[in-house]
């Protein structure tokens, strides 16, 4: 089964500010989640990359596939970014199935 | 992107009854459905994975009689809870993945999950 583990656990930053949210797997992948999940619950995919970089708007997200880790980036960081992010990869053995990170909860005061 | 509902966002009922939750792909047709169960704080874990036309395939520990999963068509899937008990409360959250055609692929797409408090 794939190990996910996600860094910082919490994060809080001022606005304006850059942030970092690390993922790492243990079994390499075919393609790799970002979600968000706000504090009423509902979860919104943000990206799925199997390669490279990918950016929409304010957010980068970035994968390595040989060192199995995967970056979350928010520039310009704004209050309404606060949420839980989480990153998600296939279940070893299946593409199908997804193995979640335990989610970093991101704070940003204004 | 692509959208999926789920029905009721939240639902309180008392031990012993039993809840539906519904879960809809709006805009594709999506051959599986996941249902997920979420505690407080914790991550998201897996229940069942439902796939249309066919049984759902449970995640171990996970009771088929108490959770009836039914995907009775491409943009709709179905949990219910049955015989509700108040360790039952909880978050549930679906996800849907495109079938074949054009638009398959791997991504999922989550709905906006029900909270069920059972009293």
């Amino acid at each position: 089964k794939n190990e996910v583990e996600q860094s910082p656990q919490n994060l809080t930053a001022q606005e304006g500010e850059f942030i970092t949210i690390n993922c790492s797997y243990s079994v390499g992948i075919s393609a790799l989640h970002w979600l968000q999940q706000h504090p009423g619950g509902g979860i919104v995919s943000l990206f799925m990359l199997s390669s490279g970089k990918k950016k929409h708007g304010r957010l980068i997200a970035t994968i390595n596939i040989q060192e199995k880790h995967s970056s979350l980036h928010i520039t310009a960081s704004h209050p309404r970014d606060s949420a839980v992010y989480i990153c998600a990869v296939p279940s070893s053995g299946s593409a199908r199935q997804l193995t979640f990170g335990s989610g970093t909860q991101l704070t940003v005061l204004p | 992107g692509a959208v999926v509902s789920q029905h009721p966002s939240r639902v309180i009922c008392k031990s012993g009854t039993s809840v539906k939750i519904e879960c809809r792909s709006l805009d594709f047709q999506a051959t599986t459905m996941f249902w997920y169960r979420q505690f407080p704080k914790k991550s998201l874990m897996l229940m069942a994975t439902s796939n249309e036309g066919s049984k759902a395939t449970y995640e171990q520990g996970v009771e088929k009689d108490k959770f009836l999963i039914n995907h009775a068509s491409l943009t709709l899937s179905t949990l219910t809870v049955t015989s509700a008990h108040p360790e039952d409360s909880s978050f549930y959250i679906c996800s849907a993945k495109w079938g074949s055609g054009r638009r398959s692929g791997n991504e999922q797409f989550f709905g906006p999950g029900t909270r069920l408090t059972v009293l």
